[in-house]
């Protein structure tokens, strides 16, 4: 099993600053990647496939990198609604598997 | 509008049975794979397993091979997940999502509480 790692587990930022986080794999996943964003007392939404491709929807603030095992979500200027937890996925193996999230508060 | 709702919340005693269920609409249900995902109390997303209604082939992640069973019946669009004998330790929300390697439609979720 691919075991992710997120980091860090808490991000505290200001509104309109930068927040960049990460998401590392136990093993290469190519870019079999994805990024979730949950909002307390909702179900997860789909931000970014294949490490960087938006959803339909996903703000252009939003952008994902990184290849490998090693990815990157940028979120370029946090706004109110962007606070939440965001999850990273991969679907390169079975079974597959998330990170354990990364909470971005408002600082 | 592609949507998957889900069963309303459930309350069970340690021991009993429940199947919890998610309807697929908008889109050709039997033709694309649902997940179930786990989301215990305060904690992350646990990919469970998954199913392809067209044919019921499922997978299952190691963790929860024979401790639950999902199921589809394509000709009501609806998957579903049970279990046999409920313990505490299953106290969660659990979430179905069409699944094409990555989940891109979500329902809202459905609440299990296990209490005696």
């Amino acid at each position: 099993e691919i075991v992710m790692t997120q980091s860090p587990p808490t991000l505290s930022v200001s509104p309109g600053e930068r927040a960049t986080l990460s998401c590392r794999t136990s093993q290469i996943v190519s870019t079999n990647l994805a990024w979730y964003q949950q909002k307390a007392g909702q179900a997860p939404r789909l931000l970014i496939s294949g490490a960087s491709t938006r959803a339909t929807g996903t703000p252009a603030r939003f952008s994902g990198s990184g290849s490998g095992t090693e990815f990157t979500l940028t979120i370029s200027s946090l706004q109110s609604e962007d606070f939440a937890v965001y999850y990273c996925q991969q679907y390169d193996n079975w079974p597959r598997t998330f990170g354990q999230g990364t909470k971005v508060e408002i600082k | 509008e592609v949507q998957l709702v889900q069963s309303g919340a459930e309350v069970k005693k340690p021991g009993e049975s429940l199947k919890i269920s998610c309807k697929g609409s908008g889109y050709d249900f039997s033709t694309h794979w649902i997940a179930w995902v786990r989301q215990m109390p305060g904690k992350g997303l646990e990919w469970m397993g998954i199913i392809y209604p067209g044919v019921s082939d499922t997978r299952y992640s190691p963790s929860f091979q024979g401790q639950v069973t999902i199921s589809a019946d394509k000709s009501i669009n609806t998957a579903y997940l049970q279990w046999s004998y409920l313990q505490a330790s299953d106290t969660a929300m659990y979430y179905c999502a069409r699944h094409s390697h990555y989940m891109d439609v979500w329902g809202k979720g459905t609440t299990v509480t296990v209490s005696s």
